[in-house]
């Protein structure tokens, strides 16, 4: 099965702090996705990746960045957190140019920011 | 999402009813995906659908997409309190990237 490991279920940071969240996925896929997902809002695209070292911007990338070293894993990084960043976030993988065979979820990291 | 309209936004229904879940774009889909989330979870692939027409089915879950490909539906057969959950439809509508709709929230009461 494919998988998408999210580093931590569950993070508490102060404001200020800078962040990384981090998502691996064992499967050699090229596409790499981070989405936000708050409630009325639904899923929100911050970055997305289509190989290693290339990143583009989704709807809602102010605040956050990303990185991609290596093909497994994709990186978020809060700079410096804030409240409005308290969210659950998504890391998604898929294979293909267009996405065109699904995504694969991790279980999600819910961040509070306090 | 503007480009993927869910409904209903909620669902609460009696255990043992059939229930049924749209998702509608005003672009032809080119690839329409079911995901089911459990609270606090991360969303879990149902189905995927790419044919005009195309019906596929897993257990009690029967997903279709329209001749048109702007249009799918979701159903349930007999409900049960393990199908509860957020269920989203997403699509590519924009080349490389998906798009997803708001998400139904599913009850199903004992």
């Amino acid at each position: 099965d494919v998988k998408v490991t999210q580093s931590s279920r569950y993070l508490v940071k102060r404001t200020g702090e800078k962040v990384f969240l981090e998502c691996v996925q064992d499967m050699d896929h090229e596409n790499m996705f981070w989405y936000r997902q708050d409630p009325g809002l639904g899923l929100r695209l911050i970055y997305f990746s289509y190989d290693v070292k290339m990143k583009e911007k989704g709807d809602i990338p102010e605040g956050y960045s990303v990185s991609r070293e290596k093909k497994e894993r994709f990186s978020l990084i809060l700079e410096s957190a804030s409240t409005n960043q308290t969210s659950m976030y998504l890391c998604a993988s898929s294979s293909g140019l267009s996405g065109v065979y699904g995504y694969t979820f991790g279980s999600g990291t819910r961040l509070t920011v306090v | 999402s503007q480009e993927l309209e869910q409904s209903p936004q909620s669902l609460i229904v009696q255990e043992g009813k059939n229930l049924t879940i749209n998702c509608t774009s005003s672009k032809t889909l080119y690839g329409l995906y079911w995901y089911k989330q459990k609270y606090g979870e991360g969303l879990i692939f149902l189905m995927m659908l790419q044919k005009g027409g195309e019906e596929k089915s897993h257990e009690k879950i029967t997903a279709k997409l329209d001749e048109k490909k702007q249009q799918s539906s979701l159903h349930i057969t007999a409900s049960q309190p393990s199908h509860a959950g957020i269920y989203l439809c997403g699509a590519d509508i924009n080349a490389g990237k998906s798009t997803f709709g708001d998400g139904t929230t599913l009850t199903v009461k004992p």
